[in-house]
């Protein structure tokens, strides 16, 4: 079963970018498809985008459109996460994972 | 897109408790839904998927049914562990959605 590591908390700006990895160990990273999620302080879930690495394929709640950028790079099994034009708004734990394995989450304060 | 409309938003129940949960789709999904439990300050975990495939390692108490539109999680007989946030998510069609979430609480 793949296990997904996180990087740190961060605390950014309004208007600058974040970019957290989250790197796969066991399993076959680029053939699954996965999940970036987030969930702001007292929210439910929120599905963001995804992407199938081997295929470089990826797709974008409407809402991230064109805000956020999630790469992946097959040769050391991390996925990337950007979000661009930070707002206090996204101020949340984000995490990656698919169906049965997820991160731990990575908390982005965005204050100034 | 796909809206996944869950209810109670909350529940109130007592140990030993069956509870059931609700999710419905703006539009079929056939079996492509997953349910979740969530506890504070930690990942989503995966109890059901698709729809009514109980995974591994999780208690036989959880159960789960649907296709189309109408899905439900059922809790039989409620532990002290399970008193927890649940989702579920269709992966059917992208954007995949969640619903808005179900608080499980103590009576």
């Amino acid at each position: 079963q793949v296990h997904l590591v996180q990087s740190g908390a961060e605390v950014k700006k309004p208007g600058s970018s974040v970019k957290v990895s989250c790197k796969a160990s066991g399993g076959t990273f680029s053939i699954y498809t996965l999940n970036w999620v987030r969930q702001a302080p007292g929210q439910g879930l929120e599905w963001m985008g995804r992407i199938i690495p081997f295929l470089n394929i990826t797709n974008y709640a409407q809402k991230f459109q064109g805000r956020v950028t999630i790469t992946a790079d097959t040769s050391t099994g991390t996925a990337y996460m950007e979000v661009s034009s930070l707002k206090s708004e996204d101020t949340a734990v984000y995490f990656c994972g698919k169906r049965e394995s997820w991160g731990q989450g990575t908390l982005v304060t965005v204050s100034s | 897109a796909i809206q996944m409309t869950q209810s109670p938003s909350s529940l109130s129940a007592s140990m030993g408790d069956r509870v059931t949960i609700t999710c419905r789709a703006s539009q079929g999904i056939r079996n492509e839904l997953g349910w979740y439990q969530q506890k504070p300050g930690k990942a989503p975990k995966l109890l059901i998927y698709p729809a009514s495939n109980l995974q591994s390692g999780v208690p036989s108490r959880f159960s789960g049914s649907g296709f189309g539109t109408d899905f439900t999680l059922t809790i039989s007989s409620l532990q002290p562990e399970d008193f927890a946030t649940y989702y579920c998510l269709q992966d059917y069609n992208h954007p995949y959605s969640f619903g808005q979430g179900t608080k499980l609480e103590i009576k």
